[in-house]
């Protein structure tokens, strides 16, 4: 089964301002993690990783932040856009080098104008 | 650079039909993995190759599906016989294979089994 989960499966997020998406894990032994994008009709698009080293990771206008003590990931999105509008997943890594990712359900996020 | 590109983007068949997909994963890439995705659900991971060998089908459902990639570039995935609950998005994915975790993915082939 799917070790990876997010806490809310909808997420709705008036333009302009921050989002927060979150995600739980399972497996303590997880070294890797990674959110992906997904827009309606399209395949997961990356969108930024980080390993179990770190606590926080930016990039153009995410950051992701791992909270190991809780096994807790989240995303969050500055100045959230129409565009940001779609699925959002967290995945993990539990295996060291064989880089295969256990995806969660994905939160849907919809940007209201 | 190209993407994973995937055909066909739909495909409907009947229960007991047999049905296949094709992906081509971006050039240098030698690692292919090809997905499930059941509505309102993650990506589930039905095969991962490197080049042109297997590294995982464990679950890969094998009385039903096969995949093979000759030649280590492009890949197929084929139902025989689907069923109604094979219903779903398959989706090709490639990365360089060697230190790195992200994938590639292509659009997807949306199977719908009647």
């Amino acid at each position: 089964g799917e070790s990876v989960g997010l806490h809310l499966p909808t997420l709705s997020v008036q333009e302009g301002d921050n989002s927060i998406i979150n995600c739980a894990y399972s497996n303590s032994a997880s070294d890797y993690f990674i959110w992906y994008k997904q827009e309606s009709g399209k395949g997961p698009q990356f969108i930024i990783d980080i390993r179990s080293n770190m606590d926080k990771r930016q990039g153009q206008r995410v950051t992701v932040l791992l909270n190991k003590t809780v096994k807790h990931l989240s995303l969050q999105i500055a100045a959230t856009q129409p565009g940001d509008s779609a699925v959002y997943f967290c995945a993990e890594s539990y295996k060291s080098y064989d880089y295969k990712l256990s995806f969660g359900a994905g939160t849907t996020v919809t940007v209201r104008a | 650079e190209a993407g994973v590109a995937q055909s066909p983007r739909y495909k409907i068949i009947e229960k007991r039909q047999s049905v296949a997909f094709w992906c081509n994963p971006i050039s240098g890439h030698a690692t292919l993995y090809w997905y499930q995705q059941i509505l309102g659900q993650g990506p589930k991971l039905l095969i991962q190759f490197q080049n042109n060998g297997v590294v995982d089908d464990s679950q890969l459902p094998k009385d039903r599906f096969s995949a093979e990639r000759l030649k280590g570039v492009d890949s197929t995935l084929k139902i025989q016989p689907a069923k109604l609950e094979d219903s779903a998005v398959y989706l090709c994915a490639s990365s360089l294979g060697t230190d790195t975790y992200e994938q590639y993915f292509g659009p997807g082939t949306r199977l719908t089994v009647t």
